[in-house]
């Protein structure tokens, strides 16, 4: 059973910075591309960040590029998202998820975890 | 920048009987749309790719059509396990930008 576990979230003032994690198990971690999705309170979702399986391509929103970082460490099966500057509107819950193939363009996520809670504000 | 609508916002349907969720992209997609449940505090769950192809485990009263533009979820018989707020997303366009409709939040009537 494939599980995606995020970790790192918290409450932080604006212009700081968090790194969240997502510890992956129940698959073959380094032959998938994985992604970043936020929710903002009550609004929708909006993709943030894709990498692909092997870590050489990466892509970012324009809401975060610059800003935010995706990472991920397939020698520990886990997923990073480094989050710098941070903004009260980049105040959301995160997800770790899992793409069905080994790049991120052109597929939807199969598999998502639980979120984890990041709270920006003075 | 392409843009994904859900319509409605808010669906109020009776335990048994068939709910039909839509969604609009601003740009055609082919059949590069997918559908998820999403519950308050699980993760959210895939159940349609491809426009049409249910996920593994999905129950059969999950369905999904559409090509281009106009795509619709029906859900033929509505179970207590069935209300949640359902998500469109496009995966034809990149970059993908607002890929996510706004959802669709199934309530019982």
């Amino acid at each position: 059973e494939v599980q995606l576990v995020e970790s790192g979230g918290a409450s932080i003032h604006p212009g700081g910075s968090l790194r969240l994690s997502c510890a992956a198990s129940g698959f073959t971690f380094s032959r998938r591309a994985m992604g970043w999705v936020r929710q903002i309170p009550g609004k929708g979702l909006e993709w943030i960040s894709g990498i692909s399986a092997s870590g050489s391509d990466r892509d970012h929103a324009d809401s975060v590029k610059g800003r935010f970082t995706i990472s991920r460490d397939s020698s520990r099966d886990t997923l990073f998202l480094k989050m710098d500057s941070l903004r009260v509107d980049d105040t959301a819950i995160y997800y770790c998820a899992k793409y069905p193939a080994f790049h991120y363009r052109d597929y939807y996520f199969d598999s998502w975890g639980r979120g984890t809670l990041v709270t920006v504000s003075s | 920048e392409i843009v994904m609508t859900q319509s409605p916002a808010t669906l109020s349907v009776s335990p048994g009987e068939r709910a039909t969720l839509s969604c609009r992209a601003s740009q055609g997609v082919r059949s590069n749309l997918a559908w998820y449940q999403h519950k308050p505090g699980q993760s959210p769950r895939l159940l349609i790719y491809g426009a049409s192809t249910r996920a593994t485990g999905v129950p059969v009263r999950f369905s999904g059509s559409g090509y281009g533009t106009d795509f619709t979820l029906t859900i033929s018989s509505l179970q207590s396990d069935d209300f949640a707020v359902y998500y469109c997303h496009q995966y034809n366009r990149w970059p993908p930008g607002w890929a996510f409709g706004q959802g669709t939040k199934l309530e019982v009537k």
